[in-house]
C-alpha cells in the first residue's frame, strides 16, 4: 500500500532553533511535495522535489530516493514559521496523478 | 497574477442534499485536482482533471463527482450528502499536473452537513 509517514507528529521549539521534519515513503515515487497549512485552511507549496535538493529563503528540502525518505529543515526558526507542514508524495506508475499525504507535523516556534 | 479561487468559502447543507463547488485555477493551469481534508482522515486525494477529462480519480463513492470546464475552471459535486461529507475541500491548481509542476491551493470550501 503507498504509504507517506512523517515524524515527529507534534514539535515545540524556541525561536531560532534549527527545525528537522521528516518523511518517508513506501515505494518508488516521482515526486515529493512539502506544503505548508496555516490555521483557517489555507495550504502553501513550499517545495516540489524529485532528487537533490532545494533552498528557498531559510527553508531546505532534500531527498534520498534510495532510502526513500526526505527532510524539511528551517533554519533559525521563527514564531511565524509555527503552521502545519505536510509531506506529500505522488507515486509512480499507472498514469496517477493523485498525492499521498502525511498526517502532517504541528510545528510550534516559541519567543 | 490571481491565485486560486475556491467558492463558496463556507456552506451548510442538510444530509440528502446534493452540494456543488467551485474552483478556479490560475490563469494558464491546465491541471486542477481536488481534495477532501478531515480530522480524522487528513487529506486524501479525490479526482484531477487536465484538459476537461478525468486523469485520475482517488477512492471515495461515485456520489462524489466533478468536472472541468474549457477554461479549466472545475467544479465538483456531492450527491446524497451525509454528515461524514463534513470536510474541508481543497482544490489545487498546476501547469501540468503534480508529478512535474508545483500545485497552487485554494483556501478551501469548508462544508459542513446537518
Amino acid at each position: 500500500k503507498n504509504e507517506v509517514e512523517q515524524s515527529p507528529q507534534n514539535l515545540t521549539a524556541q525561536e531560532g532553533e534549527f527545525i528537522t521534519i521528516n518523511c518517508s515513503y513506501s515505494v518508488g515515487i516521482s515526486a515529493l511535495h512539502w506544503l505548508q497549512q496555516h490555521p483557517g485552511g489555507g495550504i502553501v507549496s513550499l517545495f516540489m522535489l524529485s532528487s537533490g535538493k532545494k533552498k528557498h529563503g531559510r527553508l531546505i528540502a532534500t531527498i534520498n530516493i534510495q532510502e526513500k525518505h526526505s527532510s524539511l529543515h528551517i533554519t533559525a526558526s521563527h514564531p511565524r514559521d509555527s503552521a502545519v507542514y505536510i509531506c506529500a508524495a505522488l507515486y509512480s506508475g499507472g498514469g496517477a496523478d493523485g498525492l499521498t499525504f502525511g498526517k502532517g507535523t504541528h510545528l510550534i516556534i516559541q519567543p | 497574477k490571481a491565485g486560486v479561487t475556491q467558492t463558496p468559502r463556507y456552506l451548510i447543507k442538510t444530509r440528502g442534499q446534493q452540494v456543488t463547488l467551485s474552483c478556479s485555477p490560475i490563469s494558464g493551469h491546465r491541471s486542477v485536482s481536488w481534495y477532501q481534508q478531515t480530522p480524522g482522515q487528513g487529506l486524501q486525494f479525490l479526482f484531477e482533471y487536465f484538459s476537461e477529462t478525468q486523469r485520475n480519480k482517488g477512492n471515495f463513492p461515485g456520489r462524489f463527482s466533478g468536472r472541468q470546464f474549457s477554461n479549466s475552471r472545475s467544479e465538483m459535486n456531492v450527491s446524497t450528502l451525509e454528515l461524514g461529507d463534513s470536510a474541508l475541500y481543497l482544490c489545487a491548481s498546476s501547469f501540468q499536473g503534480t508529478s512535474n509542476t508545483e500545485a497552487f491551493f485554494g483556501q478551501g470550501t469548508r462544508l459542513t452537513v446537518v
